[in-house]
Formats: structure tokens, sequence, C-alpha cells
């Protein structure tokens, strides 16, 4: 168990519609990472937080967006949901954001648009 | 979206016999990571590393940053079938700020015959 809570694991969901993706970092941990894991673009970068604040933008669609909430947890949320959205988004979490790379995994949402 | 080059893409074994991996890359990375992950589960850090010709060893793994930062291989000694699974390795490229993201490798599936 690696401490990073991630809900739900599973959503399935029309297109069109618009999810929340929640995750609980480790305690302690104040950088929060969202990836995106698909068959033919592997694991993707999204989005970093740290204590609050965006810190980093990878990958991340316009059509997607995320917050870090002053307890530290996280949420992306994903709208007007197209069919090629569907993957796994993983939240990853680490102590700092300087010189500390060991990012921690939750166990991913496994999101289905149909 | 980017990714590191890695290869094999999979391999087939005998429970007992060594395997070998590796990553390249076209930028320096001053961190490699290697991870390890199981289906339906999130990537599992393995090994970490942080200095170039840094060699590691984690039980039966052992990973090293190579001289040029911009390769890294893991090696698996004696393999067992829970060694099964999808490894990645993972490049920083600096510290802080945007460079803080992993890039994350294509993968390397592992199947282990008993």
């Amino acid at each position: 168990d690696s401490g990073v809570t991630q809900t739900p694991k599973h959503l399935i969901t029309a297109t069109g519609q618009r999810v929340t993706l929640r995750c609980s970092p480790r305690s302690g941990d104040l950088s929060v990472y969202w990836y995106q894991q698909s068959l033919d673009q592997g694991l993707q970068f999204l989005i970093q937080y740290y204590n609050g604040e965006e810190r980093a933008k990878g990958n991340i669609l316009e059509r997607f967006s995320a917050q870090q909430f002053p307890d530290l947890h996280s949420e992306l949320n994903l709208s007007s949901l197209e069919l090629g959205d569907s993957a796994l988004y993983f939240c990853a979490s680490s102590v700092a954001t300087t010189g500390d790379t060991e990012a921690f995994f939750g166990q991913g949402t496994r999101l289905t648009v149909v | 979206g980017q990714q590191l080059n890695q290869s094999p893409q999979s391999m087939f074994i005998q429970e007992g016999e060594d395997v070998s991996m590796n990553c390249t890359s076209s930028s320096i990375f001053n961190t490699w990571l290697w991870y390890k992950q199981d289906p339906g589960e999130g990537p599992v850090l393995l090994i970490a590393l942080y200095k170039a010709g840094e060699l590691t060893s984690n039980g039966r793994l052992t990973a090293q940053f190579g001289i040029t930062r911009k390769d890294s291989f893991l090696n698996i000694s004696a393999s067992i079938p829970s060694d099964v699974g999808i490894y990645f390795c993972a490049g920083q490229l600096g510290y802080g700020g945007a460079t803080n993201k992993l890039i994350f490798g294509t993968g390397t599936l592992l199947a282990v015959q008993p």
C-alpha cells in the first residue's frame, strides 16, 4: 500500500459528461501529480500541485482541470468527455517539489467513456 | 507526449533466468527511477538513482545510472513468477517547478514461466 488513495476505482460515463476524480496523498506529502495512462500514449504527466498551488503543467487538455485543497487532497475534473478520454488516471504524491523525485502512486481510477 | 525509449518491449523467460532492460533518452536526466506495475494497480517504485554512474541494488534488482546521464538499465537476477508485470523507467530533468515531473519509458512486459 503506497498510502495514496484514489476514488473511485472505476468510472463508466457517457460522452459529453463531466466527472471528478479524487486523490488523497500520503500523510505529509505536499506535492500531488496527476498522470494519464492509455495504451497508445503510455504514462503521461498531466499536472502538478504543491501545497495548494499549481506548479507544473503537462499534456493536459483544456477540458481538464485540477485543484488541491487546504487539506492537500486533490481533484481532477474531466468535462465534455470523449471516447478517447478513456484511460487509467493515476495520482502520485511526494514530499516536496524541489530535489524530491520519489513519487508514490495510487491504484488509479479506470475511466471508461461510452 | 514525451516518452523514453525502453527496450525490450517484452520478455518471456523461464524462472531462474536473469533479465536485463534499459532506457535511453535524447535528454540528460538528473534522476532515474524504475517502477513496476501489476495489472490494475499503480506503478510501484523499485529503485531510485541520483548520480551519474551510480549502481544501486534492491534485493535481486540492480539498476545503474548511465555515465552520459542519458540512459539507465535494470537487471533482475534469478527471476521468479511474481516478477511478472510491466517495468517502467522514468526520468526527471531537474529539480523544482516544471522540471520535477517524471517522463516515463514505454514499458517492458515481463512474463516468467515457472
